[in-house]
């Protein structure tokens, strides 16, 4: 079954600089894939989602990279503030399923001032 | 905007013990999911539910599991008995429709069996 793999479990970057989180899938019938957020004590909350080749998808402060070719997943936060301090999760869907989503492992982000 | 209510946020109980966790999806949505999530990993799919019938289920989802809507009110996970390993945070999620909708996630009630 589908594989997905997130890296880096852990992230601490200053405020202001950048931080990149990848996930590589291995079900070439992935086609929808998901970021969200987590806060502590929280629930999940979207950030994206993004279901086409190598497609850019820009938020507030926050661009997702999807390489189909690749089957590589990426969220770029491009100047990471003490707000942004969560875990992040990608999940991805398989085409025509029954909405199951495969989640990475996340990752810890940390954001000091 | 809309939410999917879990109820209680926690639950204590004995090992051996039944429990059932509580979900109020969000009133429109036809699909209904349970995740787990164990402290410090990943979140795991569970099963989901549609037109009153379980669509698909993980190996998590072992024969003491079972959910149900009954006319509409809370989509339910019960586990009976229960057993240490399943300690962890059970989040309920519903959408309208698969493939491309995101699902929407409750809060999570987190289960500690002692």
């Amino acid at each position: 079954g589908e594989q997905v793999e997130q890296r880096p479990p852990h992230l601490s970057v200053r405020e202001g600089d950048s931080a990149v989180i990848t996930c590589t899938y291995t079900d070439p019938n992935s086609y929808y894939f998901f970021w969200y957020k987590q806060e502590p004590g929280a629930s999940l909350q979207l950030l994206m989602k993004v279901f086409s080749s190598t497609e850019i998808n820009e938020g507030q402060g926050f661009t997702v990279l999807l390489n189909k070719k690749d089957k590589r997943l990426s969220l770029n936060l491009t100047a990471a503030h003490p707000g942004d301090s969560a875990a992040y999760f990608c999940a991805v869907s398989i085409t025509g399923n029954t909405g199951k989503l495969i989640f990475g492992l996340g990752t810890t982000l940390q954001v000091q001032p | 905007g809309p939410k999917v209510l879990q109820i209680p946020s926690h639950q204590i109980i004995d090992m051996g013990q039944m429990v059932t966790l509580n979900c109020d999806p969000v009133s429109n949505h036809l699909y209904f999911y349970w995740y787990k999530q164990i402290l410090g990993q990943q979140m795991e799919f569970l099963v989901n539910f549609y037109n009153g019938k379980v669509m698909e289920k993980s190996k998590l989802f072992k024969d003491q599991f079972s959910v149900e809507r009954p006319d509409g009110s809370y989509f339910t996970l019960k586990i009976q008995p229960t057993a240490l390993e399943d300690s962890a945070v059970y989040f309920c999620a519903s959408s309208n429709r698969v493939g491309n909708q995101a699902p929407l996630f409750g809060e999570g009630t987190r289960l500690s069996v002692l």
